[in-house]
């Protein structure tokens, strides 16, 4: 089945203790993004790559990294939490550029941040 | 500041009933404008999509009403179901770049049986 998984699912943990969420995606795809949901404010996009070893910054970078060393892989890491990215995050990749492909997510992973 | 701005963020409407949710953005470069649903505990999908040479798109109960000169686009959902009971975000992004879609506060509608 084509998907793309993050886990893990939910996870708390507290103020400046570095945590890592994983994406992978089966779908050979090439364009890969995270995003932060929040409420009204919709989805907000952190970092995206376009390619094996290509990452680049979206609107909210600011205390998140990424890496894609394979096309598959793409996680999200968050060296010193704060508790402002406490949020739902949502892991998507794309055949292609994304205004001639459908974003395809993940599930989702719920952080909370003390 | 958002770029994209969707309203209402929540609608009630009963089974059969007309759901009708508005987006308006700024930036005249957006040339392409999707629609994702999000069921509770999924992530969005892909549900109907439009670009700015037509005014219209429908896709079974669902369709796209596009206006250019007032750079707003609006989703109608027809003969609305509690199936459809979803939140709803509506997208912009600009072919040159490619690389981004920038959402909605997106709008959480409940369809009462």
């Amino acid at each position: 089945e084509a998907q793309v998984t993050q886990n893990p699912r939910y996870l708390i943990t507290v103020t400046g203790k570095k945590l890592t969420v994983t994406c992978s995606q089966n779908m050979n795809h090439e364009y890969m993004s995270w995003y932060r949901q929040d409420p009204g404010l919709g989805l907000r996009q952190i970092y995206y790559s376009m390619n094996v070893e290509v990452t680049d910054k979206g609107d909210v970078p600011e205390g998140y990294k990424v890496s894609r060393k394979e096309k598959r892989n793409f996680p999200l890491i968050l060296e010193s939490p704060s508790p402002n990215q406490t949020s739902l995050y949502f892991c998507a990749s794309s055949r292609g550029r994304v205004h001639r492909s459908p974003l395809h997510f993940g599930n989702g992973t719920r952080l909370t941040v003390t | 500041q958002q770029q994209v701005k969707q309203s209402p963020q929540s609608l009630i409407v009963q089974k059969g009933g007309i759901s009708i949710i508005n987006c308006a953005y700024e930036n005249t470069a957006f040339d392409y404008f999707p629609w994702y649903q999000q069921f509770p505990g999924k992530g969005p999908a892909l549900l109907i999509a439009i670009r700015p040479d037509v005014s219209e798109k429908k896709e079974g109960r669902f369709t796209i009403s596009f206006n250019k000169s007032a750079k707003q686009f609006s989703l109608h959902i027809m003969d609305s179901q509690p199936g459809d009971s979803a939140t709803y975000f509506c997208a912009a992004s600009i072919g040159a770049a490619g690389n981004k879609l920038t959402f909605g506060g997106g709008t959480r509608v409940l369809v009462k049986p």
